[in-house]
């Protein structure tokens, strides 16, 4: 099946830095979605990608639909203590799939103020 | 508004007692729904997708099962539960094609 890797695994950051992250996938997907989860809480969507090459920024995080339809980034700019969190790729392959979503492992991302 | 409710929020069950979480959604018609399970707070494993009402469909063997009653009623449930059944139970929706899935707060299982 489908697999997504994430890397990195985690982060620990200065207040003020900047982040990236990536994913990458053994198929190609039609839809890369971003998400973060604070502890306790469900996944909040803060990105969505629906073209390969397409590039979309919200507010001070950035992610790319890489052109291969195999990767995805996220870049989060000018950290804060609130990007605390788990941040997770997510892909769907389209077609009859359904919405069907495939996950990342996540990352970690820790932020010293 | 289109909003999504999960409950319980949390959740203590003795090992081989039944289960049963519901999810619904309100602010829209005839969503997908899924149910996801999340261990150790690290990544999403779908369980259960539902493209209309009755209609499920399991993506991994497992001892538990769900039902889609209403056009936005999901509910996931279990006979009899295993220790292994502890985790971050999530439900999501997408409203239509090409748009994204949004998530409930969760409800997290502890199977003693």
């Amino acid at each position: 099946g489908q697999q997504l890797n994430q890397s990195p695994q985690s982060m620990f950051i200065q207040e003020g830095e900047d982040v990236s992250m990536n994913c990458t996938s053994s198929s190609i997907f039609n839809t890369w979605l971003w998400y973060k989860q604070d502890p306790g809480e469900g996944p909040v969507l803060l990105i969505a990608l629906y073209k390969a090459g397409e590039l979309t920024s919200n507010g001070r995080l950035t992610a790319q639909f890489g052109i291969t339809r195999k990767d995805s980034f996220l870049n989060i700019s000018a950290s804060i203590p609130s990007d605390v969190g788990i941040y997770f790729c997510a892909g769907n392959a389209g077609g009859t799939s359904y919405g069907k979503l495939t996950f990342g492992q996540g990352t970690i991302l820790t932020v010293h103020p | 508004s289109q909003t999504i409710h999960q409950w319980p929020a949390t959740l203590v069950q003795p090992v081989g007692s039944p289960l049963s979480l519901e999810c619904t959604v309100e602010g829209t018609s005839n969503p997908n729904l899924y149910w996801y399970r999340q261990a150790a707070g690290r990544g999403l494993q779908l369980l259960f997708y539902s493209v209309g009402i009755g209609q499920i469909s399991s993506e991994v063997p497992q001892n538990l099962s769900a039902s889609r009653p209403q056009d936005r009623q999901f509910i996931l449930s279990s006979k009899k539960l295993l220790l292994s059944d502890s985790g971050f139970y999530l439900c999501a929706w997408r409203p239509s094609r090409n748009q994204p899935q949004h998530f409930g707060d969760g409800t997290r299982l502890s199977i003693l």
